[in-house]
């Protein structure tokens, strides 16, 4: 059974552009959650969706930053414009169903905004 | 989810237990007690689980106070692939399967591993 899955891996973009970064997960998973780590820091959630359905944002910037998970095909986080403070390790997880179970992690993707 | 307290970073030689603790005091009485723990350069990984009762699985095990407010987990016997930062976390029971799912992760306790 494949774990959950994340491309890129590393990602370097210029300052204005846009970032996609996606997450495949777990078979039979349909509940996604994004976290980014920023240099030197701990975790931080950023959004909580299902399939077609953003559960929860509250961790999400308000502006540039978008999740969709659509029907088909994996979760997608977009930044769009990028900025040097971007740059940071985003992490994705899944799991089986929402509120307490475990959640099972990507291996990330390093962006780096030059 | 509630507040953990754990101290920022332990020392173990390899092939020694390790007992990572873990305070929670003002845990409720439907918080679930979990472990990650995140490997250098990748993402966490769960390790455990409990709510009231001691449990073991095939990577450790989790020691739960009598009164919950602290619980420690342990390592039977470190190997160098320990090394990690480990994070306590609580989470809601009355929540299963609900809308609140994400982790609130503090800053853990950097794991090291002599040979």
């Amino acid at each position: 059974n494949a774990g959950v899955m994340q491309n890129p891996r590393h990602l370097v973009r210029r300052r204005g552009q846009e970032a996609r970064l996606r997450c495949s997960p777990m078979k039979g998973h349909s509940h996604v959650y994004w976290y980014r780590q920023l240099p030197e820091e701990g975790l931080k959630f950023m959004v909580y969706l299902q399939k077609e359905n953003i559960i929860d944002e509250s961790g999400m910037p308000k502006e540039r930053f978008s999740a969709e998970f659509p029907k088909e095909g994996p979760s997608i986080l977009r930044i769009q414009q990028v900025v040097r403070g971007d740059s940071a390790a985003y992490f994705c997880a899944s799991s089986p169903g929402g509120g307490g179970y475990e959640q099972y992690f990507g291996p990330g993707t390093r962006l780096t905004v030059t | 989810d509630a507040k953990t307290t754990q101290p920022n970073s332990m020392e173990s030689n390899e092939e020694e237990p390790v007992h990572l603790p873990c305070n929670h005091s003002t845990i409720s009485g439907t918080d679930y007690i979990h472990w990650y723990r995140q490997l250098p350069s990748q993402g966490p990984e769960y390790v455990i689980h409990g709510l009231t009762s001691n449990v073991n699985n095939r990577m450790a095990s989790l020691a739960i106070a009598e009164d919950r407010k602290s619980s420690t987990l342990i390592l039977h016997r470190a190997t160098l692939r320990d090394a990690a930062v480990y994070y306590c976390i609580l989470r809601d029971g009355l929540n299963y399967g609900g809308s609140q799912g994400n982790l609130i992760f503090g800053k853990g306790t950097k794991l090291s591993v002599k040979p």
